[in-house]
C-alpha cells in the first residue's frame, strides 16, 4: 500500500537553528501538507502546496516557515529560527485532490526544541 | 465559533456497548467530511469519509446534517481496540486545499 513517509523521525535542535523536516508524498497525489501537534494538542493546519505553490497557509506560517518540492518526490518544511514553541509533531500529508480527497499522514517528525 | 468544534471527553464505555461522536462546523460551504482516528502519538488515520446519504462500514456508522451544519460517528458493539481519539476533518473546497481538524474526541473502552 503507497504510503506517506517522513524524515527524521525525531528531531533534537537548538533554539535559533533552522531544520528542515523532509516528506516523500503518495507519488500521484496531487496536494500536499503540513500539519503540526503540539504534544496533547489538535492537529492544527499550517500549508497546503499544489501545483508547485502554496494554495492555502494558516496564520501560524509565518515568515518563519517555507516550504519546498524541490525535485519531483521530496516535500519540505524548513523552519528558519526554530523557537521552544515550534516544539511538536510535524505531520506531512498527501491527497489526489478529486472526490472526497481524503488525506494520508505520514508517521511524523517529532522536533524537540531545546 | 470555531471551525470544526468537538465534545473532547473522554468517553468511558464498556466493551460491547454503542457510542456515538457528534462534530459542528462553522463553514456552510464545507464540502468533504471525514472522520480520522488517532492513536496516542500517532499519526490521524482514515476512518470513513460521510456522505450525504450517510454511510455505513462495518459497525461504523456516519451520518452528515448539511442544514445543522453537523457529522456523527456511531460506534455499535465496541471493542477495547476502538480505544482512540476521533477526529472530525472538514475539507473547504472541493478541491482540497483546506482541510481542518477538530481537536478530537477521546474514546476509552473499559473490558
Amino acid at each position: 500500500e503507497p504510503e506517506v513517509t517522513q524524515t527524521p523521525s525525531h528531531q533534537v535542535t537548538q533554539m535559533g537553528q533552522e531544520v528542515i523536516l523532509r516528506c516523500v508524498p503518495i507519488s500521484n497525489h496531487l496536494y500536499f501538507y503540513w500539519y503540526r501537534q503540539i504534544l496533547g494538542q489538535k492537529v492544527e493546519f499550517l500549508v497546503s502546496f499544489y501545483n508547485n505553490e502554496i494554495s492555502e497557509k494558516s496564520e501560524i506560517f509565518d515568515d518563519q516557515f517555507s516550504v519546498e518540492r524541490p525535485d519531483g518526490s521530496n516535500f519540505t518544511l524548513k523552519i528558519r529560527s526554530t523557537k521552544l514553541e515550534d516544539s511538536a509533531m510535524y505531520f506531512c500529508a498527501s491527497s489526489d485532490g478529486r472526490g472526497v480527497a481524503e488525506a494520508f499522514f505520514g508517521q511524523g517528525t517529532r522536533l524537540t526544541v531545546v | 465559533r470555531k471551525e470544526v468544534e468537538q465534545d473532547p471527553g473522554p468517553f468511558n464505555v464498556p466493551e460491547g456497548a454503542t457510542v456515538a461522536f457528534n462534530c459542528t462546523y462553522s463553514n456552510s460551504a464545507s464540502q468533504s467530511f471525514f472522520w480520522y482516528r488517532q492513536d496516542c502519538r500517532k499519526e490521524p488515520k482514515l476512518l470513513m469519509s460521510v456522505y450525504s446519504s450517510g454511510n455505513e462500514d462495518g459497525r461504523f456508522t456516519a451520518q452528515l446534517n448539511r442544514a445543522s451544519q453537523y457529522i456523527s460517528l456511531l460506534i455499535r458493539d465496541s471493542k477495547l481496540s476502538d480505544s482512540a481519539t476521533y477526529l472530525c476533518v472538514v475539507s473547504w473546497y472541493s478541491s482540497a486545499s483546506k482541510i481542518i481538524f477538530g481537536s478530537g474526541t477521546r474514546l476509552s473502552i473499559r473490558p
